[in-house]
């Protein structure tokens, strides 16, 4: 079955970076783009960007632009995405989520908290 | 971007009502609407595709409708497994939005 696992909770400081994980298994890894979306206060959701695994494109949502960085490792069916110069307001938990042509997103990893504090 | 008005936030209903829950685009997105189900401390699960597709494994009870701008996410006999957080999602156009979200109680 389709299971996207990603790392576990964060707490970092304020101008750091934190690089989070998300390890697909039960289908094939390039075949479906891989989104991330972020929730803020366990209530509004905000599409992030998306990677494509096989070639490596990305299209990022123009507010995300400077904050994240997807990249993936095929080699280890993981998409990765680096968010930089954290602020308070990148508290919130990331989903990473999986895309299927024309459907839009289908399964989404448990997500991750990422707690910016000194 | 595409603005998703989603309503209404807040919902109260009892076991067997049929509740209805609405979301509004700012501009038209064809039928490129999906509706996700969100419980307390998990992801959001997908229901409702393409506007009026059922995601497999998802109880008939739940059903959408809607194109243009106009969408509706039906639960026709309310279950109390049914209590969560219900999202819309526009994938018409980049950047994906989202609506507000409309949390879901038992009276």
């Amino acid at each position: 079955q389709v299971n996207l696992l990603q790392s576990g909770a964060a707490l970092v400081k304020p101008g750091a970076s934190v690089k989070l994980s998300c390890k697909a298994s039960g289908y094939t890894f390039t075949d479906y783009y891989i989104h991330w979306v972020k929730q803020s206060h366990g209530k509004s959701l905000e599409w992030i960007g998306y990677i494509n695994p096989n070639s490596g494109y990305t299209n990022y949502n123009e507010k995300f632009k400077s904050k994240a960085t997807l990249t993936v490792d095929k080699s280890t069916n993981t998409a990765y995405m680096e968010l930089s110069r954290l602020t308070s307001e990148d508290s919130a938990t990331y989903y990473c989520t999986r895309h299927r042509l024309r459907r839009g997103l289908d399964y989404w990893g448990q997500g991750v908290m990422v707690t910016v504090s000194s | 971007d595409i603005q998703m008005t989603q309503s209404p936030s807040f919902l109260s209903a009892s076991v067997g009502d049929r509740v209805t829950i609405n979301c509004k685009a700012s501009q038209n997105i064809n039928r490129y609407l999906n509706w996700y189900q969100q419980k307390l401390g998990e992801a959001p699960k997908l229901l409702i595709y393409n506007a009026n597709s059922l995601q497999t494994g998802i109880p008939s009870r739940f059903s959408g409708s809607g194109s243009g701008t106009d969408f509706t996410l039906t639960i026709s006999s309310l279950q109390p497994e049914d209590v969560a957080t219900y999202f819309c999602l526009q994938h018409n156009s980049w950047p994906w939005t989202f609506g507000g979200g409309t949390k879901l109680e038992l009276k």
